[in-house]
């Protein structure tokens, strides 16, 4: 079975500055899928970023970016130039074969960003 | 184009009642699956469906759980004789066909407690 550890429950960071959210997992699969969500308090989870683990190159959508570490097992999310609407809840989440598993998911990080 | 809707947004029963849960997924997405979200638990996969396949239930937490797919489209997750436990957002995610579709698409999940 697969785990993913989240292991800042909580982190605050003013506006525009870049904060780094960390995320590890566990699997003895060689190729899966990866992804970082967004929660915010309407609910609604927002695929945020992913990165297929067959990748070398580190996915990057905008201002999010990922540092995606294959034999670390590492998967952290870099949110650069910060902004009020990135206060959610982020979720790292694993997924073994590509649509035939469901999303196994770390507990959370909530990130707050103070203006 | 529309998302994926839940309903209702929120249920309230008492602890012994049985609860239907619903989901309409995106239309021509294929996939569907469901999750349980709780305080206590974190986001759980709970069960998946795939065309008119027979689903896999390896995440139902009990046998008062279980969920139909009628026609590959709408989705409904039913609870019977409820207990407080069962308390917990359930969310449900639909995904499209095709090579290379990896993103789940979220509604906005049922709230449900059990008194």
């Amino acid at each position: 079975a697969q785990t993913v550890t989240q292991s800042q429950p909580e982190m605050s960071v003013q506006e525009a500055e870049t904060v780094t959210l960390s995320c590890t997992y566990d699997t003895s699969e060689s190729n899966y899928y990866l992804f970082w969500y967004k929660q915010p308090p309407s609910r609604q989870m927002i695929l945020v970023i992913r990165q297929e683990a067959y990748k070398q190159q580190n996915a990057t959508e905008n201002r999010f970016s990922v540092n995606f570490q294959k034999a670390a097992k590492s998967f952290s999310l870099k949110i650069s130039d910060s902004q009020l609407g990135d206060t959610a809840m982020y979720f790292c989440a694993f997924m073994k074969r590509l649509g035939a598993d469901g999303l196994t998911f770390g507990k959370g990080t909530h990130l707050i960003i103070q203006p | 184009g529309a998302g994926v809707s839940q309903s209702p947004s929120n249920k309230v029963t008492e602890k012994g009642k049985d609860v239907e849960l619903r989901c309409d997924p995106i239309s021509g997405h294929t996939a569907l699956y469901w999750y349980r979200q709780s305080l206590g638990q974190g986001l759980e996969f709970l069960i998946y469906f795939q065309g008119n396949s027979a689903p896999d239930k390896s995440g139902l937490p009990s046998d008062r759980f279980s969920a139909e797919r009628t026609g590959g489209s709408v989705s409904t997750l039913t609870i019977q004789r409820t207990q407080q436990e069962d308390s917990a957002v359930y969310l449900c995610a639909s995904r499209s066909p095709g090579q290379g579709s990896y993103e789940q698409y979220f509604g906005p999940g049922t709230r449900l407690t059990v008194t």
